[in-house]
């Protein structure tokens, strides 16, 4: 049981590039999130989902894209990758009322 | 909409002393209260929650939190203080038991002092 897993860990973009931050999880959840931490700052809710083929905006959703059609599988999409999008991205997952979360890909754009 | 208050950024205690880490909200309804804990590079980690009962919560490693609901506050708690401790704290609240909008709170960092 691998929990909530995140790859890549680290990636350094130009501004103008895009890329896909995958997150995947082996416990069956129904409910998955996408959330940014800034310096010295709390969690921001980018994107969540409560099932496959369901996803919703959060706090933050401008400059990123998701899909969900499996259960397991939780991808966030940057299209045009700017320096503002430069943050650590947690994806964490619930089967009720407690989150789990993955170890972060920390995101660089110059 | 709910919101989360932790008023210290920091909080330094000795190790063997106890601690404390404050945490207020705000909800419309029932608060469903959460801690978790980061270490550095590292995901955030579940410690405790209170959903109903009992006010005072137990957790993993010797952590505690009492639910005052008419203070509005949910604070962390440990009887004896630890180096290994020493990491950044997020209190986190939902309005209800299946709502999926989690607030987290902007974190407070404890060090521990030997």
């Amino acid at each position: 049981n691998a929990g909530v897993t995140q790859t890549p860990k680290f990636r350094i973009l130009k501004i103008g590039q895009s890329m896909t931050l995958q997150c995947a999880q082996d416990m069956n959840h129904n409910y998955m999130y996408w959330y940014r931490q800034d310096p010295g700052m709390g969690l921001k809710l980018i994107y969540y989902s409560v099932g496959a083929g369901i996803t919703d905006k959060g706090e933050v959703p401008n400059g990123y894209n998701v899909s969900r059609s499996t259960t397991e599988d939780f991808p966030l999409r940057l299209e045009l990758a700017a320096p503002s999008q430069t943050s650590v991205y947690f994806c964490a997952s619930s089967g009720s009322d407690t989150q789990y979360f993955g170890p972060g890909t920390r995101l660089t754009v110059l | 909409a709910q919101s989360v208050a932790q008023p210290e950024d920091q909080v330094n205690v000795a190790e063997g002393n106890p601690l404390t880490v404050k945490c207020t909200y705000s909800v419309s309804g029932n608060p469903y209260l959460f801690w978790y804990v980061q270490y550095p590079n590292r995901g955030l980690q579940f410690l405790l929650k209170y959903i109903t009962g009992d006010n005072l919560v137990k957790g993993s490693y010797g952590f505690e939190a009492e639910f005052n609901k008419s203070q509005t506050s949910f604070h962390l708690k440990k009887p004896s203080a630890l180096v290994s401790d020493s990491a950044l704290y997020f209190c986190a609240v939902r309005d209800n038991p299946s709502g999926q909008n989690f607030v987290f709170g902007p974190g407070t960092r404890l060090s521990v002092l030997p």
